[in-house]
């Protein structure tokens, strides 16, 4: 399996902010994603980041309010922009291993928003 | 794309009674299909995938099945436990693509 962390694993933020988290794999991943999970909720994929190209962002999830950096095969980061209260969620990592299917989730950022 | 839809919402069962939790998926080249439990506070861990070309696949307890031309796969969980008390969901995905996941199923073990 991967070890996954993630800073921060939570924060409390102003609107109109903006908060970086950062994800760490323990090997090298071709594919990182990252997803979104509103309170009580589902899990939402956002992007998915390959290292060396743009991340790919689904229907609902544009680049200027989520971007998202992959500066080498273990490490990715996604900004949440602009903060408001409708962004407070909890944002995970995940990624998969090479040769697998399976997905391996971070521990997570709880994100409140203010 | 993909869109999957996960029943029952919330599912109570007599300890060492059987769970059965149902999903649907809309893309029939979807051909990946795993679940995922989810404890309070705690991320999602796999509990047991399936392929598409596989029918049926069992790990001790528990079981998924999948129907291609039905489009519909299942999670039976047999000699339930307190412990599977959780959140459970299911998901969809082509290749390597990411997870399109269910709405998620709340899992009642009564002692």
């Amino acid at each position: 399996s991967a070890v996954i962390s993630q800073k921060p694993s939570r924060d409390i933020c102003q609107r109109g902010t903006s908060l970086t988290i950062q994800c760490q794999v323990d090997s090298q991943v071709t594919m990182m994603f990252w997803y979104r999970q509103q309170p009580g909720q589902s899990l939402t994929l956002i992007a998915t980041a390959n290292q060396g190209s743009e991340a790919t962002y689904e229907s609902g999830f544009v680049i200027d309010k989520f971007p998202i950096s992959r500066p080498n095969l273990t490490f990715s980061t996604l900004t949440v922009s602009n903060m408001s209260p409708e962004d407070s969620s909890i944002y995970l990592c995940s990624t998969r291993l090479a040769g697998t299917d399976t997905q391996y989730f971070g521990p997570g950022t709880r994100l409140t928003v203010l | 794309g993909e869109n999957v839809e996960q029943h029952p919402s919330t599912l109570s069962v007599q300890e060492g009674d059987s769970a059965v939790i149902k999903c649907t998926y809309s893309d029939s080249a979807s051909n990946y299909f795993p679940w995922y439990k989810q404890e309070l506070g705690k991320r999602p861990q796999l509990i047991i995938d399936i392929r598409s070309n596989v029918g049926e696949k069992k790990d001790q307890r528990i079981a998924v099945t999948l129907n291609k031309t039905a489009k519909h796969f299942s999670l039976h969980i047999t000699e339930t436990q307190p412990e599977d008390s959780a959140v459970y969901f299911c998901a969809a995905s082509l290749g390597t693509d990411g997870l399109t996941f269910g709405k998620g199923t709340h899992l009642i073990i009564q002692p």
